[in-house]
Formats: C-alpha cells, sequence, structure tokens
C-alpha cells in the first residue's frame, strides 16, 4: 500500500504568480508512478501530470511541473502564472509505474487552491 | 462522445429506491474503476474491473453491486440504500500494462433521502 500525504488543506495565490502545492508519500515499491490531479467544483477529475519513479527529469506539462524529489519522498506540484481558472481542489495520487500492472490509485485529502485577481 | 462520460449527474432517492448508475468510456481503455468521495474524506475505491473482470472489491457493502458487460460500458446499481451513501460517485477508466494514467468522468452527485 502507498500513503499520500498533502499537508496544505487551503492555498492562496495571486493571479499571475507561481504556487507550490505539497505532497509527500510513502511507499516500499521499488517502481512507483507520481499523478497530480485537479477537480473544479463541477466535479470531475482532471488529470495533470504524471511522475515516473524511475524518470531523470522532472515532469512538465504547460503550466504544470512537478518538483521530484526521491530521496526526500516528495512530489511537489509547481503552477506557473496562476489563472483564476486554476482555482480547484488538487489531488495527489501515487500509483503503478507506466507497465505495471497494479491498477489502483492511492490518493491524498487534497488541497483546496484559490486564485485571486 | 469523446472521454468518459456518466449518467445521471445528480440523482435522488428515497433509501427504498432501486437505482443505476452508468459510466461509459471511449477511449479504447480495458480497466474501470467506481470511486466514492464524501465531504471531508479521501476519494474511495469501491470496485476494480479488467478486462470485464472484477479484480478488486474494496469492502463495499452489498447494497453496491456493480456490473461490467463489456470494456467500455460499468453501472453501479444501488438498492436500499442509506444516507451515508450520499456522495459524489465517480468512474474512471485506464488502458492496464500501458500505463496507470486513470481519466475520470464528471461524477454523479448522489444524495439519499
Amino acid at each position: 500500500a502507498q500513503k499520500i500525504t498533502q499537508t496544505q488543506p487551503g492555498m492562496f495565490v495571486q493571479e499571475k504568480e507561481a504556487v507550490t502545492l505539497d505532497c509527500t508519500y510513502d511507499t516500499s515499491d521499488p517502481s512507483y508512478g507520481l499523478f497530480w490531479y485537479k477537480q473544479p467544483s463541477s466535479g470531475e477529475m482532471i488529470f495533470l501530470i504524471y511522475q515516473g519513479s524511475y524518470d531523470q527529469q522532472n515532469a512538465t506539462e504547460g503550466r504544470y511541473s512537478l518538483n521530484f524529489q526521491k530521496a526526500r519522498k516528495s512530489a511537489n506540484l509547481v503552477i506557473s502564472a496562476s489563472q483564476l481558472g486554476d482555482s480547484a481542489m488538487y489531488f495527489c495520487a501515487a500509483g503503478g509505474d507506466r507497465g505495471s500492472t497494479l491498477g489502483r490509485l492511492y490518493f491524498g485529502r487534497g488541497t483546496q487552491l484559490t486564485v485571486w485577481p | 462522445e469523446t472521454g468518459v462520460t456518466q449518467t445521471p449527474r445528480h440523482l435522488v432517492m428515497g433509501m427504498t429506491n432501486k437505482k443505476s448508475l452508468k459510466c461509459e468510456q471511449h477511449l479504447g481503455h480495458n480497466a474501470m474503476y467506481w470511486y466514492k468521495q464524501s465531504a471531508k474524506k479521501p476519494l474511495e475505491l469501491m470496485f476494480v474491473y479488467n478486462f470485464k473482470e472484477q479484480t478488486e472489491n474494496n469492502s463495499v457493502p452489498s447494497r453496491f453491486s456493480p456490473e461490467c458487460p463489456n470494456s467500455s460500458h460499468l453501472f453501479l446499481h444501488l438498492h436500499t440504500l442509506q444516507p451515508e451513501d450520499s456522495a459524489l460517485y465517480l468512474c474512471a477508466s485506464s488502458q492496464r500494462g500501458a500505463g496507470e494514467t486513470q481519466y475520470f468522468g464528471p461524477g454523479t452527485r448522489l444524495l439519499v433521502l
């Protein structure tokens, strides 16, 4: 099993600024994947970014980047140039690495991000 | 239609009713999942289907009955629910063995009176 900890229940950021959402994980699996999802008030969970435990470089997807520090077991999400539409709940999750067949994700409790003008 | 769709989006039911939630994925995936999201609780995995076969039942009460007739469709049949079953029910799909990223539907908001 894997345990995901998101210590920030809520975060506030001004529009156009960068923000970091924290995530730490605890796993004994030698190979794993880390995921971030966004959940607006409408309810849909939107996949944002993936990081494999053996990936040498931090993952980036547009304004999203994942600050992966394997030794510290942290996988923080960095959102650059925040937009009002970024206001949502953000979930960190861990699961099997790509190519695995573990088939389940473990989610943290989420961080509510509010972007203000 | 693209992605993962769920119907209905909202549902209100009494404790004696029987209803079904439907999920359909248009991504060609071979695994499907049901999750429950309650207020103040982490996302809870309920069921996992892999190539139409149930591979995980996460100690879900029998008043929730899943059905997966094929790799594209997943149902959750509900009967004699309790008020504490009120939650957002999310369906997801993924391609097993080729990446574990799960793609979610918009969810069904269920209220049990």
